[in-house]
């Protein structure tokens, strides 16, 4: 079966420092992938999607990067924190051509 | 732009009572839209529809796709305290883009 491993659950960092978010997949191969935000309100926000490796989409400009360095794990990165990156992040896979995306647990990110 | 608008925000019912949740949307190429239910921060998959008219439905859930009108709801029959979370409506348009609405939670107390 397949299983969705994202981590760490909760972060706190200063603002300037480095981010680095990690997320594999197991049981699946060619994943789409995806990082989701959640913002107090906004709902979730699609932030990047890779069909495959080293293929990046951004959906929005932001302080955030995304790479696919092996075929099942999507890391998300930042070299300098903002206040404004807190917030709940979310690792997703898909089936390709299926919308049906499987979600990490998330990680609280919280920049102080 | 791509939206999702849910409604109501946030619900408070009684166990046992029947609730129903909406979702109205504007897509570029819609594709399907979603229902997840979201508990401890991680959304979990409920249904996805993709043609009109068609319910889908899962033990007490159920939903259907209105797409001339562009709105779906999600229905839950004899509500329990375990129903309490927050319900994501998502819409998939055109490249596989996914946007979401913003949720209704709902709260069901005993």
């Amino acid at each position: 079966s397949q299983t969705i491993h994202q981590w760490p659950a909760t972060l706190v960092q200063p603002v300037g420092s480095p981010l680095s978010l990690e997320c594999t997949v197991e049981g699946t191969s060619n994943p789409n992938l995806y990082w989701y935000r959640q913002a107090a309100g906004r709902g979730l926000q699609l932030l990047f999607y890779s069909v495959g490796i080293g293929q990046i989409s951004s959906e929005v400009p932001q302080n955030l990067s995304a790479s696919r360095p092996q075929d099942r794990q999507f890391i998300l990165s930042s070299k300098k924190l903002l206040l404004s990156d807190s917030g709940f992040y979310l690792c997703a896979w898909s089936v390709d051509g299926d919308t049906e995306a499987f979600f990490g647990q998330g990680t609280r990110l919280t920049v102080v | 732009e791509d939206k999702v608008v849910q409604s109501p925000l946030s619900l408070v019912v009684h166990e046992g009572d029947t609730v129903t949740l909406n979702c109205s949307y504007e897509v570029t190429n819609f594709r399907s839209l979603l229902w997840y239910k979201q508990e401890k921060k991680a959304p979990t998959f409920l249904f996805m529809l993709t043609s009109s008219g068609i319910e889908k439905k899962s033990g007490r859930l159920s939903s259907i796709l209105d797409k001339k009108e562009l709105f779906s709801i999600l229905n839950i029959t004899a509500t329990q305290t375990g129903d309490s979370a927050v319900y994501l409506c998502a819409v998939e348009g055109g490249y596989q883009k996914v946007t979401f609405g913003t949720g209704t939670k709902l709260q069901v107390i005993p």
